[in-house]
């Protein structure tokens, strides 16, 4: 699986977008990008992902760079139950066995 | 919604003495996956079972052994417990063929 880089730390005020960049330049073709989130020792938390086309739901949105070197998961209207580590996997989806590599993340605080 | 269950949520075991968490996954899910989370680090994968057989296998110590039986549930056995084996222990499953992977809420368990 690709390795991925993110900023340790970001800060957002509530209300303002939240745009969390990361780097993933020795992605393959067949990789996928997903996000999860971590509030403070809870259970990660799926976001979303994508392939190569920008995904939105109803949380978050995803773009990724049509070279797909890097990718940025955007909050548009981040709020205080969004502060949490932010973690930008890439992997290969494979039918059934889906094990989560987490890096480091992104540690996002939301201020009033 | 259903979502996974992990038992028991709180665990403190001294050295030397064995442990077993349980993990009961969203209905019809057919996946179970375990991940250990040291303090002030970030999930590391321990095991994962597909249809009742291990699937793939991370950094699990040979201390430890885990299963999911008929019904699906999981258990993580834990013996001779070292201080080191002090942190949040999750689970997580997901269907086959569907992205997302949903955790539970955790165990923490604290060695003496």
């Amino acid at each position: 699986d690709a390795k991925t880089t993110q900023p340790p730390s970001m800060d957002c005020a509530e209300g303002r977008a939240a745009n969390l960049p990361c780097n993933h330049s020795t992605i393959s073709g067949n990789e996928y990008v997903y996000w999860y989130r971590q509030i403070h020792s809870q259970g990660p938390q799926y976001i979303i992902h994508g392939l190569k086309n920008n995904e939105t739901n109803e949380m978050a949105s995803l773009i990724i760079t049509e070279d797909r070197k890097s990718s940025t998961l955007i909050l548009p209207h981040a709020t205080l139950r969004d502060t949490a580590v932010y973690y930008c996997i890439v992997r290969v989806f494979d039918t059934g066995f889906q094990k989560l590599v987490f890096g480091t993340g992104t540690r996002l605080l939301v201020s009033p | 919604a259903a979502g996974v269950i992990q038992s028991p949520r709180h665990l403190i075991k001294e050295k030397r003495e064995t442990a077993t968490l349980k993990c009961y996954p969203i209905p019809r899910h057919d996946t179970v996956y375990w991940y250990q989370q040291g303090p002030g680090q970030d999930p590391q994968f321990l095991i994962s079972f597909y249809e009742k057989m291990q699937s793939d296998k991370g950094s699990i110590p040979d201390r430890f052994s885990a299963q999911q039986f008929s019904d699906y549930h999981s258990e993580l056995n834990m013996s001779s417990l070292e201080l080191g084996d002090s942190a949040l222990y999750f689970c997580a499953s997901s269907r086959q063929g569907e992205y997302e992977q949903y955790f539970g809420p955790g165990t923490r368990l604290t060695v003496t």
